[in-house]
């Protein structure tokens, strides 16, 4: 079974500037979840899909960020304008459909943001 | 609101050494615990995870207790690898929310 897939790896940037990370999810997997890993710190939540409408993005800066799933099946994270503290490795993560118990959330290898 | 408060690393090991990586929580409820590894240049796979009070997780010879009274999970392993050096990260979910709370993560680094 393929895994989460993301692309670009790396990106670097300078800041002012526009960015875009795109992923894949497992198969079937109805859920979708971006994250935001500052080096040292752990992952934070951005935003999280259930098919194709925003479940949570209370934490999303939503006046730079914005996120999309149009077919709910691949996800794009746009950054408009970056800022040097948006540096950090974006991940991605999928699971079976959101319910009342737990369905593990699987993670793509991220992408590498530097901001400079 | 929710936390996960993990010790500071890099942790420093011999291979065979005993490894204990401390996790505390801070959570309304009961949620359920998790720990989760990268290894470099690869994204989290979940180690393993605990859903209620006393429960064990166990996965490839780490082992972590889900203590209410203590409101903790650590991490033990009774012999590491050099194959273990990895970041390793405790996190908790709500009963009914599918939100991750991470703590900052542990780097550990085993010696040959």
């Amino acid at each position: 079974e393929a895994g989460v897939a993301q692309s670009p790896r790396y990106k670097i940037i300078e800041k002012r500037q526009s960015v875009a990370f795109w992923c894949n999810p497992i198969s079937g997997h109805a859920t979708l979840y971006w994250y935001q890993q500052i080096l040292g710190q752990g992952p934070k939540l951005l935003i999280q899909f259930q098919n194709n409408g925003v479940v949570d993005d209370s934490q999303l800066p939503k006046d730079r960020f914005s996120a999309e799933r149009l077919k709910g099946v691949d996800s794009t994270l746009k950054i408009q304008p970056a800022k040097l503290e948006d540096s950090a490795v974006y991940l991605c993560a999928s699971s079976l459909e959101l319910t009342s118990s737990y369905n593990e959330q699987f993670f793509g290898p991220g992408t590498r943001l530097t901001v400079l | 609101g929710d936390s996960v408060t993990q010790m500071e690393g890099p942790v420093t090991l011999s291979e065979e050494a005993f490894l204990t990586i401390n996790c505390t929580y801070t959570a309304t409820g009961y949620p359920s615990l998790f720990w989760y590894v990268q290894y470099p240049g690869e994204g989290l796979q979940l180690l393993l995870k605990a859903t209620k009070a006393d429960d064990k997780g166990s996965n490839k010879g780490f082992e972590a207790t889900y203590r209410k009274e203590t409101t903790s999970f650590h991490l033990e392993k009774g012999s590491v690898q050099v194959s273990d050096s990895a970041v390793y990260f405790c996190a908790l979910i709500r009963y009914n929310f599918n939100k991750f709370y991470f703590g900052s993560g542990t780097k550990l680094n085993v010696k040959p």
